[in-house]
């Protein structure tokens, strides 16, 4: 069972934005820096945007990372046909003391 | 570049033993923690268990306390995963992944590996 929420399915046609949510609460989102990873179907899952919402090395300036008090967003803008993939948010939960993920996010590209 | 390779995977039968392990190159592996993820079909990710950089600090997912224990050997640079006891539910494939910040911090996973499947038989 998840701790992070998300919506299961985002979609848009190219070029046009979409914005993926992830709840949480305090002791993960609240308090830690949240990661967003992409798994493309079939493939292991890369990290886009980790610690102060830095993008990893290749990820295009498109996609962007905010956080407010428990809950962060992921925006992509521009899509484009590779950008089908399902998205996780992640923290570290402190009252946990575990990683935990979201539910993902299946964004298609109409 | 980081790379991680996972190995060890396979079909077995509940209430067996598999241990998998994790080849790391590519960046000073005793700086870091380490961590497995698994994924069961058709299912989202799941963080197992992490350990820093000195083995002194562990911690397990709740569904695998008791059963699994992680370890790291520093001069061979791999990462391992015993894992007794195995049930149904733990067939998945299993990702071996590296944390970002150094040291005895647990805050999030910069690489993964590309994973190895384990599935267990009734």
């Amino acid at each position: 069972q998840s701790v992070l929420t998300q919506p299961p399915s985002a979609s848009g046609t190219p070029g046009q934005g979409v914005t993926i949510s992830c709840s949480g609460s305090k002791s993960n989102i609240g308090t830690n820096f949240v990661y967003w990873h992409q798994q493309v179907p079939g493939t292991a899952p890369k990290v886009l945007i980790y610690s102060r919402d830095q993008r990893s090395s290749g990820v295009p300036d498109r996609f962007s990372a905010s956080k407010s008090g428990t809950s962060a967003s992921l925006a992509i803008s521009g899509l484009q046909s590779e950008d089908e993939a399902e998205y996780y948010c992640a923290a570290w939960d402190d009252r946990l003391n575990a990683y935990v993920f979201g539910t993902g996010t299946k964004v298609t590209v109409l | 570049e980081v790379h991680l390779v996972e190995s060890g995977g396979g079909l077995i039968q509940s209430g067996r033993s598999l241990r998998l392990s994790c080849a790391a190159s590519g960046f000073t592996f005793d700086d870091y923690a380490m961590h497995w993820v698994r994924q069961a079909p058709g299912k989202g990710l799941e963080w197992v268990s992490g350990i820093n950089w000195n083995s002194a600090g562990v911690d397990y997912a709740d569904s695998v306390k008791g059963r699994f224990t992680i370890s790291r050997d520093n001069a061979r640079r791999s990462l391992h995963l015993q894992m007794n006891s195995l049930r149904v539910e733990d067939t998945a494939i299993y990702f071996c992944a590296k944390e970002h910040c150094g040291g005895s911090c647990f805050s999030g996973l910069d690489s993964w590996g590309q994973g190895t499947l384990v599935t267990v038989s009734s």
